[in-house]
């Protein structure tokens, strides 16, 4: 496989559960992203992770716990979500963890969407 | 606080040509990117622009003009699988990037 790849692809769980997904890249990158999609909003940044290392963390709720056991593997661990929460989760890999720049594009997955009852 | 400003949903006709607009106020300037993304997919990379100017690339081209915080993305000859959304971004001086909310693009035969 190439690319990126999360999983699931769809969720739906209640606001009790846990549930966690799951990203995997196969190009050698050296940073890795978590984003939340929500319908007509821009892309929100949660997390950001540099040769495994958090790096930044966007004030996000901490029902929402990432973890990064290598550089091709991230997972975002989920419990007692809100409905709020309900979106299209993407996860992103680059280059290099200096930033973006016309040599250090984004890649991203097709997402996990989730709902949440 | 920085803004990025684009048209919400845009319709052109196969075989036409259609010019998509993006507004940016951003602390610092590193970069312009475009990206496309079908529904249920990822996106995917289109262009970066970092200095004033207009960036070819087959059918689709991208303008930028820093002084006017401005740029379009430039679709020629559309075909049905341009349907679509167009993400812009802009790289601030920290190298976040800030989005904007998208611009679905509708092609009618």
């Amino acid at each position: 496989e190439t690319g990126v790849t999360q999983t699931p692809r769809h969720l739906v769980m209640g606001m009790t559960n846990k549930k966690s997904l799951k990203c995997e890249q196969h190009l050698g990158h050296n940073a890795m992203y978590w984003y939340k999609q929500s319908a007509k909003k821009p892309l929100e940044l949660m997390f950001v992770y540099s040769l495994e290392e958090r790096v930044e963390n966007n004030s996000v709720p901490s029902r929402f716990s990432p973890e990064c056991p290598n550089s091709s593997h991230l997972f975002l661990h989920l419990h007692t979500l809100q409905p709020e929460d309900s979106a299209l989760y993407l996860c992103a890999s680059s280059q290099s963890p200096s930033g973006p720049s016309g040599a250090n594009v984004l890649t991203f997955g097709a997402g996990s969407r989730l709902t949440v009852l | 606080g920085q803004n990025i400003d684009q048209p919400t949903e845009m319709t052109a006709t196969e075989g036409a040509i259609v010019q998509i607009n993006c507004t940016y106020q951003t602390s610092g300037f590193n970069g312009l990117f475009w990206y496309q993304q079908h529904a249920g997919e990822a996106p995917t990379f289109l262009s970066y622009n970092v200095l004033d100017g207009l960036e070819e690339k087959g059918r689709f081209s991208s303008f930028l003009s820093r002084s006017k915080g401005y740029s379009y993305l430039l679709l020629k000859e559309l075909q049905m699988k341009d349907s679509a959304s167009y993400l812009c971004a802009v790289a601030d001086s920290n190298y976040q990037l800030i989005w904007g909310a998208g611009t679905k693009l509708i092609i009618k035969p």
